[in-house]
C-alpha cells in the first residue's frame, strides 16, 4: 500500500502559469518535507513542516510556497514557474528523529 | 552549514565484487543518517537508518557504519548484482529536523 502518494506524477505547465502539487500520507507523520531535484544533482530541501510550523530554507525563492491544511496533506505551490524550475519534486515524511519515507516524486516540466 | 560529500561520484565493478561507497559529512551533531537508492527517474528507496548513538546496521547484503566524531559513514554491500546498480544517495538529519543530502555515488554492477 502506498503510503506517501504524490499527485500528478507528471506535470506540465506553461512559463508563469501557478501550479499545485500535491501530497498525500497514510503514516500519520507529524514532519512533512518538499525538495526540488533537478538532474543529476542531490535533492535540495525546500521547506518542511514540523506539525504545523512552517520552516522555510533561506535560499528557497518567494515563487515557492506550501500549504498544509491537515496532518495528512501537503502543497506545493509554484507561482510563476519559469524554466529553471523543471525538475522532480519529491515530497517525504517522518516522524520527529526517525527515517523518511518518500514519495515517487512528480516530474515538472515548463514550456 | 552542514555539507554532505560522497565519493565516489561514480563507481563501475564486476558482477559478485564487494563494495564501498563513503561519505563525509562536515557537521557532527546530527540526529541520524540515512542512506538512500534511487533508480533513474524515481523517488527514493530507504536503505538503512542509523540514529546517532549507533554505530553501524546491517540490512541484507548492505552494511552501513558511522562515525560520528569524524563525521563519516560507509555502505558496504556484499556480492554486488546487476540489480544493485543506481545511485545512492547519504544524506544526514541535523537536531531542527531538516536533511541535506550528498550528490550520490552512480553504481553500475556489470554481468
Amino acid at each position: 500500500d502506498a503510503m506517501v502518494i504524490q499527485n500528478p506524477r507528471y506535470q506540465v505547465t506553461q512559463f508563469g502559469k501557478p501550479v499545485t502539487l500535491s501530497c498525500s500520507q497514510t503514516l500519520n507523520h507529524n514532519v512533512m518535507y518538499w525538495y526540488q531535484q533537478k538532474s543529476s544533482q542531490a535533492p535540495k530541501l525546500l521547506f518542511h513542516y514540523y506539525d504545523k510550523d512552517f520552516n522555510n530554507e533561506a535560499d528557497t525563492p518567494d515563487n515557492f510556497q506550501s500549504r498544509r491544511p491537515n496532518t495528512s496533506f501537503c502543497f506545493l505551490d509554484i507561482r510563476s514557474p519559469g524554466l529553471g524550475d523543471a525538475a522532480m519534486y519529491l515530497c517525504a515524511t517522518s516522524r520527529t528523529g526517525y527515517e523518511q519515507y518518500f514519495g515517487p516524486g512528480t516530474r515538472l516540466t515548463v514550456t | 552549514k552542514q555539507e554532505v560529500t560522497q565519493i565516489p561520484a561514480a563507481l563501475s565493478v564486476p558482477e559478485g565484487e564487494n563494495l564501498v561507497l563513503n561519505c563525509s559529512f562536515t557537521d557532527s551533531a546530527i540526529y541520524n543518517l540515512q542512506w538512500f537508492r534511487q533508480d533513474p527517474g524515481k523517488g527514493l528507496t530507504s536503505l538503512l537508518l542509523i540514529q546517532s548513538s549507533q554505530r553501524e546496521q546491517t540490512s541484507g547484503r548492505l552494511n552501513a557504519s558511522l562515525d560520528k566524531s569524524s563525521g563519516r559513514s560507509t555502505l558496504y554491500i556484499a556480492a554486488s548484482q546487476p540489480g544493485d546498480s543506481a545511485t545512492y544517495l547519504c544524506a544526514v538529519i541535523n537536531n531542527n529536523n531538516d536533511m541535506r543530502f550528498g550528490a550520490g555515488t552512480r553504481l553500475t554492477v556489470k554481468p
